[in-house]
């Protein structure tokens, strides 16, 4: 069955500190694959899109990286803000365009 | 900054009512798609939506949805005998068409909140 799991399902990390998100995926066939953060109440927004062919792509304090041959990537985040406090959903993408997505990692940013 | 734009911001309908949902894509878009993210779950696709057609759909847009471009500038989702189950926040996203549909960023509307009593 085509799925998305990501781990952990929460954390808490202090304003300042670094912490990875980690996203393994069984769908096929596969075209790319998307990290979106979503806060509470409004829809995601996009923060990278990587390909088979990518192995890593930034996007401010944002780095993901991906691991094609064993179906799994991840999301760093460095140096935290208050403002990170999101769900961060690890997504792929059929070649046809449609999306998998998966469950999402609830980050608490604390001061 | 153009945004996917979507009406109401929440929905209060009773179980077998038909409900309407309105997404205003950002204009140069060409697909257009439907999810639904039940609380505390992740989100589900729905339906996608090019060239005044319907391209794909879940098996849980069954004949009780419906989507329609009535015009230029409206993309809308019908639930024509609304449940108690189809309790969720619907988001509609679009996405250009220049670089293959499955490298083209999708950009979420802020969601419609549905609720059936």
């Amino acid at each position: 069955k085509n799925q998305v799991e990501q781990s952990p399902q929460s954390l808490i990390i202090l304003e300042g500190k670094n912490c990875t998100l980690q996203c393994n995926y069984t769908v096929s066939p596969f075209s790319n694959l998307r990290w979106y953060k979503q806060d509470t109440g409004r829809g995601p927004v996009s923060l990278t899109i990587m390909t088979f062919s990518e192995n890593t792509k930034s996007n401010g304090r944002y780095t993901a990286t991906l691991d094609a041959d064993t179906k799994q990537s991840s999301l760093h985040i460095t140096a935290s803000q208050l403002s990170d406090s999101a769900s961060y959903i690890c997504v792929v993408s059929y070649p046809w365009g449609k999306l998998q997505f998966g469950a999402g990692t609830q980050v608490v940013v604390t001061p | 900054e153009p945004e996917v734009t979507q009406t109401p911001s929440h929905q209060v309908t009773q179980m077998g009512q038909e409900v309407i949902l309105r997404c205003v894509p950002i204009s140069n878009h060409l697909y257009f798609y439907w999810y639904r993210q039940i609380l505390g779950q992740k989100v589900e696709f729905l339906v996608s939506f090019y060239n005044n057609e319907i391209s794909e759909k879940s098996e849980i847009f069954d004949d009780q949805f419906s989507v329609e471009r009535p015009d230029g500038s409206n993309f809308t989702l019908k639930i024509r005998s609304t449940k108690l189950e189809d309790s969720a926040m619907y988001f509609c996203a679009s996405s250009e068409a220049t670089s293959g549909i499955s490298y083209n960023e999708q950009f979420f509307g802020p969601g419609t909140r549905l609720t059936v009593l």
